[in-house]
């Protein structure tokens, strides 16, 4: 089993352009989810999917972030006019989806994004 | 909302001796399971422990926990710490609302010779 894949592994964007970064979950899991990890404000959830449709988007900023699920095998998650504010570490997770409490969610090695 | 807190960011440790890694939280939830994820240098975060039954022990690779929902905490121990064992731990909170994961701030634990 590949894993999580996450692409890019790395992303420099200057101020104001668009960023997409590709996450492909483990085959077979229903259950995507995307996480930022900064240092100051550790790991922190943005949104998430289960059979491609969007559960949960509580932790999105509500403005120039998007994310999607077009089919199984891949989500995006796309940010807009980026920020400097917007430098991170993005995780992408997937998991069964087998709504018990213990589901274990899977990571990716996450898209180091730098928005200079 | 729930929150985990880790209160040590930097935790240092010599070889062979034990390491305590403090984990509490909040919720207004009853039902609620409980995740420590290691992250290695460069690398993904990956699971380590979980549980969701009170008062029972969880070990793995060495490492315990036990979820005491009487102290809201799931601190993670291990008697002997090793180099390897240098790296980024989260304690991570699921309650029975949803399928996110609520984090802890992460304790960054080095292991010296």
């Amino acid at each position: 089993n590949a894993g999580v894949i996450q692409t890019p592994r790395h992303k420099v964007t200057g101020k104001g352009q668009e960023a997409t970064l590709w996450c492909e979950p483990i085959s077979g899991h229903s259950a995507v989810f995307w996480y930022r990890q900064t240092i100051v404000q550790g790991l922190e959830f943005l949104t998430y999917f289960r059979n491609q449709a969007p559960i949960d988007d509580s932790g999105m900023p509500k403005e120039r972030f998007s994310a999607q699920m077009p089919n199984q095998s891949h989500s995006t998650l796309k940010i807009q006019s980026t920020q400097p504010q917007d430098s991170a570490v993005y995780l992408c997770a997937s998991s069964l989806g087998s709504w018990g409490l213990q589901d274990t969610q899977y990571f990716g090695p996450g898209t180091r994004l730098l928005v200079l | 909302g729930d929150s985990v807190t880790q209160t040590e960011g930097l935790v240092t440790v010599t070889e062979g001796l034990p390491v305590k890694l403090n984990c509490t939280y909040q919720t207004t939830y009853l039902t609620i399971a409980f995740f420590w994820y290691v992250q290695y240098l460069n690398e993904a975060p990956q699971v380590l422990l979980k549980s969701s039954t009170d008062n029972k022990r969880t070990e793995h690779q060495g490492f315990h926990a036990t979820l005491h929902k009487s102290s809201s905490s799931f601190h993670l121990q291990k008697s002997s710490a090793q180099l390897s064992d240098s790296a980024l731990y989260y304690c991570a909170l699921n309650n029975n609302a949803g399928a996110k994961l609520t984090f802890g701030g992460g304790t960054r634990l080095t292991v010296r010779p």
